[in-house]
């Protein structure tokens, strides 16, 4: 069964301060993988998106790393703001392209 | 240029009763996805549409729950005989093809009492 594991399952941190996120998945075959942010509230919003042939992508002070070989991505988030406090979703889709396979996420809080 | 718009965006049903649930996509997406998130879980692919067409409604219960996107409005998830177990968020998102980026809607919060 595909399955997208994600650790840790929570996280404090205080603001300014950097922080990482790691994700292990088993699905296969592997067309991509997706890190969302998911404010409480709120529908989930793609930040960086990467294919097996890519290893590292950025968006701003969000920077995700993809190791294909052993199945891991993690996700470090620099000079942290309160803003950043949600939940954050390491999501991998396999060849069909559209059935995403979703982790539950590591819950951020940042604090001032 | 709007993004997905779902409503309503919380929904309170007696077991037994019906739930409609429903999602306008962004404007020139002609591909739609259901989610459903349970509590403490993470988002579970339900069924993909394509304008008129279901593609894949592997990820949808085969009873109770049914899913269209007419030619005109918008796509429509619609869960009988609704029980407790229903209760979680549903998410719609869409995209402008398969396999590129799918935008996410704001959910509805479905509690069955």
């Amino acid at each position: 069964k595909n399955q997208v594991e994600q650790s840790p399952q929570s996280l404090i941190i205080l603001e300014g301060k950097n922080c990482t996120l790691q994700c292990n998945y088993t699905v296969s075959p592997f067309s991509n993988l997706r890190w969302y942010k998911q404010d409480t509230g709120r529908g989930p919003v793609s930040l960086t998106i990467m294919t097996f042939s890519e290893n590292t992508k950025s968006n701003g002070r969000y920077t995700a790393t993809l190791d294909a070989d052993t199945k891991q991505s993690s996700l470090h988030i620099t000079a942290s703001q309160l803003s950043d406090s949600a939940s954050y979703i390491c999501v991998v889709s396999g060849n069909s392209g559209y059935a995403l396979n979703f982790g539950k996420g590591t819950s951020l809080l940042v604090t001032p | 240029n709007a993004g997905v718009m779902q409503n309503p965006r919380h929904l309170v049903r007696r077991r037994g009763q019906e739930a409609r649930l429903r999602c306008s996509p962004m404007k020139g997406h002609s591909h739609v996805y259901w989610y459903r998130q349970l509590p403490e879980e993470g988002l579970k692919f339900m069924v993909y549409l394509q304008k008129e067409n279901i593609i894949d409604e592997s990820g949808m219960p085969k009873e109770r729950f049914s899913a269209e996107f007419p030619k005109e409005g918008p796509s429509i998830l619609r869960i009988q005989q609704v029980v407790r177990g229903d209760s979680a968020a549903y998410f719609c998102a869409s995209s402008p093809k398969v396999g590129e980026t799918q935008y996410f809607g704001p959910g509805t919060r479905l509690l069955v009492l």
